[in-house]
C-alpha cells in the first residue's frame, strides 16, 4: 500500500530564503508525483507535475526534483515571499487499472514572515 | 477556461439526513474524481469516474455514492449522515487518458460540509 510522507509538517521562515520541502514514498512503481498548494479553506492549486520518466520541473520560482529509485521529491522555493505562505501537498499516483487515484501526504505548513 | 466548479460551498446537516454534491469538471475533461479532507486523517480518495463507469472506489463505507453524467459533471451523495462526515469535499478532474500530463489533476474549491 503506497504511503505518502512529508517533513517537515510545519516551516516557519523569514521573507527571501530559498527553502526546500520533502516528500517521500514507499512503492516507486508511480505514474507521476503533484505538488499543490492549499490555502486555508480553499481547494488545491496544481503546482507541478513531474511525469514518472522526468527528473524534475520548473515553474517561475519553484523546482521540483524526483527521484524514482529512492521514493523521493523535493519542492524548491526561491526568495520566498509572504504570498508563499500555504500548505504544500505532495501526492503520487498509482498506475493501478488505468485509475488516476492520488495518495497524498499531510502536507508542509508553511509560514514566510514579512 | 472555466474551473472546476463544486456546488453548493457550505452545507449543514443534522445526523441521519442524506446529502448530495455537484461537481462540475473542466470543460472537455472525462475523468472526475472525489476526495475526503479532514484535519485528522488529510486527503482520502473516494471515488473515480470516467466515462460514466465508476473506474475507483476508496475505502469509504457503502453510505458514500457517486455517479457521473454524460456531459461528465458528477454528483456524490452520503446518506444517513453522521457526526464524522464532517468534511471538506473535493472533487478533480483531468482529461483521463493514460500517461503524463494528461492526468494532471485540477481541484475545485470543495464543499465544506458540517454535520450536527
Amino acid at each position: 500500500k503506497q504511503e505518502v510522507t512529508q517533513i517537515p509538517a510545519a516551516l516557519s521562515v523569514p521573507e527571501g530564503e530559498n527553502l526546500v520541502l520533502n516528500c517521500s514514498f514507499t512503492d516507486s512503481a508511480i505514474y507521476n508525483l503533484q505538488w499543490f498548494r492549499q490555502d486555508p479553506g480553499k481547494g488545491l492549486t496544481s503546482l507541478l507535475l513531474i511525469q514518472s520518466s522526468q527528473r524534475e520541473q520548473t515553474s517561475g520560482r519553484l523546482n521540483a526534483s524526483l527521484d524514482k529509485s529512492s521514493g523521493r521529491s523535493t519542492l524548491y522555493i526561491a526568495a520566498s515571499q509572504p504570498g508563499d505562505s500555504a500548505t504544500y501537498l505532495c501526492a503520487v499516483q498509482d498506475p493501478v487499472g488505468g485509475s488516476e487515484k492520488l495518495v497524498f501526504g499531510k502536507g508542509t505548513k508553511l509560514t514566510v514572515n514579512p | 477556461k472555466a474551473g472546476v466548479t463544486q456546488t453548493p460551498r457550505y452545507l449543514i446537516k443534522t445526523r441521519g439526513q442524506q446529502v448530495t454534491l455537484s461537481c462540475s469538471p473542466i470543460s472537455g475533461h472525462r475523468s472526475v474524481s472525489w476526495y475526503q479532507q479532514t484535519p485528522g486523517q488529510g486527503l482520502q480518495f473516494l471515488f473515480e469516474y470516467f466515462s460514466e463507469t465508476q473506474r475507483n472506489k476508496g475505502n469509504f463505507p457503502g453510505r458514500f455514492s457517486g455517479r457521473q453524467f454524460s456531459n461528465s459533471r458528477s454528483e456524490m451523495n452520503v446518506s444517513t449522515l453522521e457526526l464524522g462526515d464532517s468534511a471538506l469535499y473535493l472533487c478533480a478532474s483531468s482529461w483521463g487518458l493514460a500517461g503524463g500530463l494528461y492526468n494532471e489533476q485540477f481541484f475545485g474549491p470543495g464543499t465544506r460540509l458540517t454535520v450536527l
